[in-house]
């Protein structure tokens, strides 16, 4: 158990609706980093969160927004959903924001759009 | 920014062999090269990183090795077993602002891995 939890486990929603993922992050973690994977497709990088502010930002679509809150967790929001948005959607910690710390990962988000 | 390439794809050994998989960074600026592990259905592990000052990092069966001038690291498992059967990702660090450290990590699309009995 890496001590960064994600709700829910598993989503099935349909095309053109909107979800909200959650993640909190290990206990004394700032920053938290958003990833989907795709069916035989690696991790692709979103966006990443550091007390609260945005910090960097990957292939993530505008459909697509995420917040960090006061006590830390974060939210991923996925809107106008399309059957493409089926993935694996994780969350990770760290410490800092720095790239070279290490990223501790959730169990993941299943969504399932029908 | 950043790209990441790693091969093979799949690889199958049998239980005992040694397994290699190599990354191929572009960004010099890289300086932090993590391995995860994930079984399926699960989330990534870290199992070893590498820094950019080593060359090498050992951790009983797992090694990774880094070359700078090549810009490629490499992850070995001696003895393998079944239990060492799953997906392996490699990572490099993908710094954003010159000089400094803020950025995130780019993932390479991953080796399957399967240790045949």
């Amino acid at each position: 158990d890496s001590g960064v939890t994600q709700t829910p486990k598993h989503l099935i929603t349909a095309t053109g609706q909107r979800v909200t993922l959650r993640c909190s992050p290990r206990s004394g973690d700032l920053s938290v980093y958003w990833y989907q994977q795709s069916l035989d497709q690696g991790l692709q990088f979103l966006i990443q969160y550091y007390n609260g502010e945005e910090r960097a930002k990957g292939n993530i679509l505008e459909r697509f927004s995420a917040q960090q809150f006061p006590d830390l967790h974060s939210e991923l929001n996925l809107s106008s959903l399309e059957l493409g948005d089926s993935a694996l959607y994780f969350c990770a910690s760290s410490f800092t924001s720095s790239s070279t710390d290490t990223q501790y990962f959730g169990p993941g988000t299943r969504l399932t759009v029908l | 920014g950043e790209n990441v390439e790693q091969h093979p794809s799949t690889l199958s050994v049998q239980e005992g062999d040694s397994a290699v998989i190599k990354c191929t960074y572009s960004d010099s600026a890289s300086n932090y090269f993590p391995w995860y592990k994930q079984e399926l259905g699960k989330r990534p592990q870290l199992i070893i990183d590498i820094r950019s000052n080593v060359g090498e990092k050992k951790d009983q069966r797992i090694a990774v090795t880094l070359n700078k001038t090549a810009k490629h690291f490499s992850l070995h498992i001696t003895e393998t077993q079944p239990e060492d059967s799953a997906v392996y990702f490699c990572a490099a660090s993908n710094r954003l602002d010159y000089g400094g450290s803020q950025g995130n990590l780019i993932f390479g699309k991953g080796t399957k891995l399967s240790v045949k009995p």
